[in-house]
């Protein structure tokens, strides 16, 4: 059980597009879904919580316009990168979790903008 | 960001041998949570802890979450190569969904 499923593992792309990451709970329903960025050889560093029908909380110093995140479902929330530069490129990581269980991790996306 | 501080940063440990890594923090914690990541994946939950003093086992992981509530503890039994990769400890502050990562502890595990 707990299963999270993220998609697509893997995005090269061109400076000056916008990707899309999706962030999926197979086999419950996601209340709170989170979004992480990791740097090589570091931890985990939170960029926002999501609630389903509401908006994001984003943490300090992280662009809401330029992470764009919708939690339109209880099983499905998505970020998308605007206008991704050089400087973007990074492994994203997202978790779900149901009230009152752990947070359960997708397989991350590794974006590379050139 | 906030994070906790987890040592050791790395272990080289021969196939057999016990590991023990610890997470320390200012902040008072209602739950610790022990991840591993393999490379090129997300982290895979190990052991959740819930209450201090809680000592809980997952086949040769065992975590404990500390009585003062501001640090947690894992060891990893009579290790195998399959035990390699990072493994994180993971505070969740009071009133709060939101999870504080550790440095992290890299561990390597040779035949």
């Amino acid at each position: 059980g707990a299963v999270v499923s993220q998609h697509p593992s893997r995005v090269i792309c061109k400076s000056g597009t916008s990707v899309k990451i999706e962030c999926r709970s197979l086999d419950f329903q996601a209340t709170t879904m989170f979004w992480y960025r990791q740097f090589p050889k570091k931890s985990l560093m939170l960029m926002a919580t999501s609630n389903e029908g509401s908006k994001a909380t984003y943490e300090q110093g992280v662009e809401k316009d330029k992470f764009l995140i919708n939690h339109a479902s209880l099983t499905l929330s998505t970020l998308t990168v605007t206008s991704a530069h050089p400087e973007d490129s990074s492994f994203y990581i997202c978790s779900a979790r149901e009230p009152h269980q752990p947070q359960h991790f997708g397989d991350g996306t590794r974006l590379s903008i050139l | 960001g906030q994070q906790l501080n987890q040592s050791p940063q790395s272990m080289f440990i021969q196939e057999g041998e016990d590991v023990s890594m610890n997470c320390t923090s200012s902040s008072i914690f209602n739950t610790w949570l022990w991840y591993k990541q393999e490379p090129g994946e997300g982290p895979v939950l190990l052991i959740a802890l819930y209450k201090a003093g809680e000592l809980t086992s997952n086949g040769r992981l065992t975590a404990q979450f500390g009585i003062t509530r501001k640090d947690s503890f894992l060891n990893i039994s009579a290790s195998i190569p399959s035990d390699v990769g990072i493994y994180f400890c993971a505070g969740q502050l009071i009133d709060t969904d939101k999870l504080i990562f550790g440095t992290g502890t890299r561990l390597q595990v040779f035949p």
